[in-house]
């Protein structure tokens, strides 16, 4: 059982690239969210979605777009990045509103 | 808006001993609150979690928190720690009804030898 799988992994960007972050998830799993983790500040919340072709900003949605066009899909995208994008990536998935969250393992992106 | 507060960003602990990770939410509603552990290179995993009830919860790994609505915490206990508890750990909170969880900083416990 995957749970929820992040591709890629790693990725170097340069200033003004664009890329897309995939988030899949074999739960059956109505909610899906981004989170970017930087050190002293934990997990902010970029976008989420509550189902299918829903998507929702989160805390720092600026410089990013999203999504959920298959309920086992979320992505996240770039169109400009910029080195203030540097990060380290997180997506989960919940099954209920106050349920437990299930986490990728994070995929760490660097703009040069 | 509702906010999560981890006050130590790190604690060091000698192996055995206890320890108290803290947090402090604000919110204007009923919440829900987790605590999650993040080891090296991986993803968060859920420790324990308080939905409604009892005010003592219990998680995996022997941790536990006590959720206390005055004071606004959910304090995390453990009163033994071993080498392997050596990781970050977050509190979260989500207001009840939303659908979104908002984490604090995260605190870094080191356990030492």
């Amino acid at each position: 059982n995957a749970g929820v799988t992040q591709t890629p992994k790693f990725r170097v960007l340069k200033t003004g690239q664009s890329m897309t972050l995939l988030c899949a998830q074999d739960m059956n799993h109505e909610y899906m969210y981004w989170y970017r983790q930087d050190p002293g500040m934990g997990l902010r919340l970029i976008h989420y979605s509550v189902g299918e072709g829903t998507t929702a900003k989160g805390e720092v949605p600026d410089g990013y777009n999203v999504s959920r066009l298959k309920k086992q899909n979320f992505l996240l995208g770039l169109e400009s990045a910029a080195p203030s994008q540097t990060s380290v990536y997180f997506c989960a998935s919940s099954g209920l509103p106050t349920g437990e969250l299930f986490f990728g393992e994070g995929s760490r992106l660097t703009v040069l | 808006a509702q906010s999560v507060t981890q006050l130590d960003s790190q604690v060091p602990v000698f192996e055995e001993a206890p320890v108290e990770l803290r947090c402090n939410y604000s919110s204007s509603v009923s919440v829900y609150l987790f605590w999650y552990v993040q080891y090296p290179n991986q993803g968060l995993q859920l420790l324990l979690k308080y939905l409604s009830g009892s005010t003592l919860v219990k998680g995996i790994n022997g941790f536990e928190a006590e959720f206390n609505k005055s004071q606004t915490s959910f304090h995390l206990r453990k009163p033994s720690v071993h080498i392997s508890d050596t990781a970050e750990y977050f509190c979260a909170v989500s207001e009840g009804g939303t659908y979104k969880y908002i984490f604090g900083t995260g605190t870094r416990l080191k356990v030492l030898a």
